[in-house]
């Protein structure tokens, strides 16, 4: 079975770049979509096809593929960016999950 | 616009079942594949299973493998999850999701409490 590693924290304070990593052999051939998670809510998609962002999701939020990871960027995060953000590849994985912090 | 509506969760003893429903409006159901993801309780996503538009393709994870059945009604827009042989690890609040290539749109889920 395939595994994604994410780191399990990142913190950054408000206006600066918060950048999440996700790594695993499947990436160098398939795509990942990232999810944000606030409390108690249920998933959003923010990114997918490693960079494509959907309607409505703020342009802070980009995505990137180097190889066998793919990187999450939050830039000039804001207060409402704090939550619980996932990778997930098309091999049915999701990565363990990354804590941002925004203070 | 997307809704689905998951029900069905509840308190289940030990080798119980339940059978959860996820009510879908705003998209064609029958013209989607469809997931179901769970998230125990402080821990992260992982994904349970998947159906295809016409249910002619089912596929599950391994933890529940053999015991659950993902099922859908296109006449009624309706997911279904048949969990039987219920343990404690199947704790988890389980959300239904319209899949295309992976997860899209997401419902609140719905918790599933395996306790004695």
């Amino acid at each position: 079975s395939y595994e994604l590693t994410q780191p399990s924290s990142v913190s950054v304070s408000p206006g600066q770049t918060a950048r999440i990593t996700c790594s695993g052999d499947v990436l160098a051939r398939k795509y990942v979509r990232w999810f944000q998670q606030k409390p108690g809510q249920a998933p959003v998609l923010v990114i997918y096809k490693d960079s494509e962002r959907p309607a409505g999701i703020p342009e802070r939020f980009s995505g990137s593929s180097s190889g066998t990871t793919v990187t999450l960027t939050i830039s000039g995060a804001q207060v409402e960016d704090e939550a619980d953000y996932y990778c997930y590849s098309a091999a049915r994985v999701f990565g363990g999950g990354t804590r941002v912090t925004v203070l | 616009e997307v809704q689905l509506l998951e029900s069905g969760g509840g308190l289940v003893e030990p080798g119980g079942s339940l059978r959860l429903s996820c009510a879908v409006s705003g998209f064609t159901f029958s013209n989607y594949a469809m997931s179901w993801v769970r998230q125990a309780p402080g821990k992260g996503l992982e994904w349970v299973s998947t159906i295809s538009l016409g249910s002619g393709s089912t596929s599950y994870a391994d933890s529940v493998k053999g015991r659950f059945t993902i099922s859908r009604d296109n006449s009624k827009n309706t997911l279904f999850l048949q969990m039987n042989s219920l343990i404690a690890d199947d704790t988890a609040v389980y959300f239904c999701a319209k899949d295309v290539d992976g997860p899209l749109h997401w419902g609140q889920g719905t918790l599933v409490t395996v306790s004695s």
